[in-house]
Formats: structure tokens, C-alpha cells, sequence
């Protein structure tokens, strides 16, 4: 069974500046998806940034970049010139592909908090 | 992009009654969609696998007398909490893959339903 950590249960970061939330998981799969969602106040789920492990280059989507490092399994997120709309819980989540049953299992989530 | 809608937004209900709740792929067919539980500042919880035409797949510890699962067409998924009880107030979100096409990675998420019972 994988399993996906956030160790850090909250982060705070001054508007404008940049910040990393980390992830890390497990298994012993060799092709897989990586995930960050976003949920805002709204509780709304928003797909952030994601990765496919057999890609060696990590993604980026504008302002979002991940560092994937496959062989250390981790999978940390880095948000460049905080706004305060990025303010929201972020779940990092791991998906084996396998057709249209392929669940997600996320993890406990981090609270970020932007300041102005 | 796909979306997915839920229905009620919110619901209240009394202790003891049963509740419907309503997911809908409105621009993608989906034959699997997903039911998760959330609490307040936790993660998703997943509940049940639904699958059109044929029974719903439970999580361990989820009773399936009590959370009923309908996947009728390729469009929609319901959830009834019957016999709903207070310990039952919860978030619910739904989440469907698209069945082909250049998204059939990605899951969608419909808003989510707040359940509170009384």
C-alpha cells in the first residue's frame, strides 16, 4: 500500500516571497502520478501542479514548480511570490495508474497561511 | 477543463431521516466516481468507488447499509446516508476521472455537499 506524508502541519509566509511545502511518500511502484491539490475556503479541490514519474524534468505550472526527486521519494511544491490567494489547505496526493479505478491517497494536508 | 457539480451545497436534516446526495459529470462521461468524508482542517477520506452499472466498492470500516451508492449512468453517482445521526455531519465530495480523452489521468472534484443532522 503507498502512503503520503506532510510532516509540516501549517506554514506562514510573508506575501510575496516564496515557500516550500514538503511531501514525501511510499512505495514500490516504478509508475505512478504525483499530485498537489489546493482547497481554499471554498473547499473546493484544485488541481495545483502534477507530476509523472517516468518524467525526469519536474513540472511547473506559472507561479508552481515541484522538486521531484524519485529515488528519495519526495515530491515538495515551491511557491514563488506568495499571494494572498494562495492562502488554503494543500494536500499532496499519489495515484497508480490503474485505468478509471485508480484512487488517490493523499496526505494529512498543510495549512498555508499568507500574510500581507 | 471537466466539471463536476453536487447537489445540495448544504443540507440540514433531522436525526434519524435519509439524505441524497447528487454528483454529476456535466461535460465528461465518467463510468467511476469516488465519495470521500471530510472533517474540519483533515484530509479526504475515501469512502466508496462508485461504478456504473454494477455495486459501489467500500473502504474498509465504511458501512455500506449505511451509505448507499447509486452509479445509475455514466453522468451520475448518488449517495444516500440513511438514517442519518449527528456523528454523520460531514463534508462530502465526489471526484470523477474522465472515461477517455487527454484527462483520463486526473481526478475532478464536484464542490461538496455539508451534511449537518440535528
Amino acid at each position: 500500500a503507498q502512503t503520503v506524508t506532510q510532516s509540516q502541519p501549517e506554514m506562514s509566509v510573508q506575501e510575496a516571497e516564496t515557500v516550500t511545502l514538503s511531501c514525501t511518500y511510499d512505495t514500490s511502484e516504478s509508475n505512478y502520478y504525483l499530485f498537489w491539490y489546493k482547497q481554499p475556503p471554498s473547499r473546493q479541490m484544485i488541481l495545483v501542479i502534477r507530476q509523472e514519474a517516468y518524467k525526469q524534468q519536474n513540472a511547473t505550472e506559472n507561479r508552481f514548480s515541484v522538486n521531484f526527486q524519485k529515488a528519495a521519494k519526495s515530491f515538495s511544491l515551491k511557491i514563488s511570490d506568495s499571494q494572498l490567494g494562495d492562502t488554503a489547505m494543500y494536500f499532496c496526493a499519489f495515484m497508480k495508474p490503474t485505468g478509471a479505478n485508480s484512487k488517490l491517497t493523499f496526505g494529512k494536508g498543510i495549512t498555508l497561511s499568507v500574510r500581507p | 477543463g471537466a466539471v463536476v457539480s453536487q447537489h445540495p451545497s448544504w443540507v440540514i436534516c433531522k436525526s434519524g431521516t435519509s439524505v441524497k446526495i447528487e454528483c454529476r459529470s456535466l461535460d465528461f462521461q465518467a463510468t467511476t466516481m469516488f465519495w470521500y468524508r471530510q472533517f474540519p482542517k483533515q484530509s479526504l477520506m475515501l469512502m466508496a468507488t462508485s461504478n456504473e452499472g454494477s455495486k459501489a466498492t467500500y473502504e474498509q470500516g465504511v458501512e455500506k447499509d449505511k451509505f448507499l451508492i447509486n452509479h445509475a449512468s455514466l453522468t451520475l453517482s448518488t449517495l444516500t446516508v440513511t438514517s442519518a445521526h449527528p456523528e454523520d455531519s460531514s463534508f462530502y465530495i465526489c471526484s470523477a476521472p474522465p472515461t477517455s480523452g487527454r484527462l483520463y489521468n486526473e481526478q475532478f472534484f464536484g464542490p461538496g455537499t455539508r451534511l449537518t443532522v440535528l
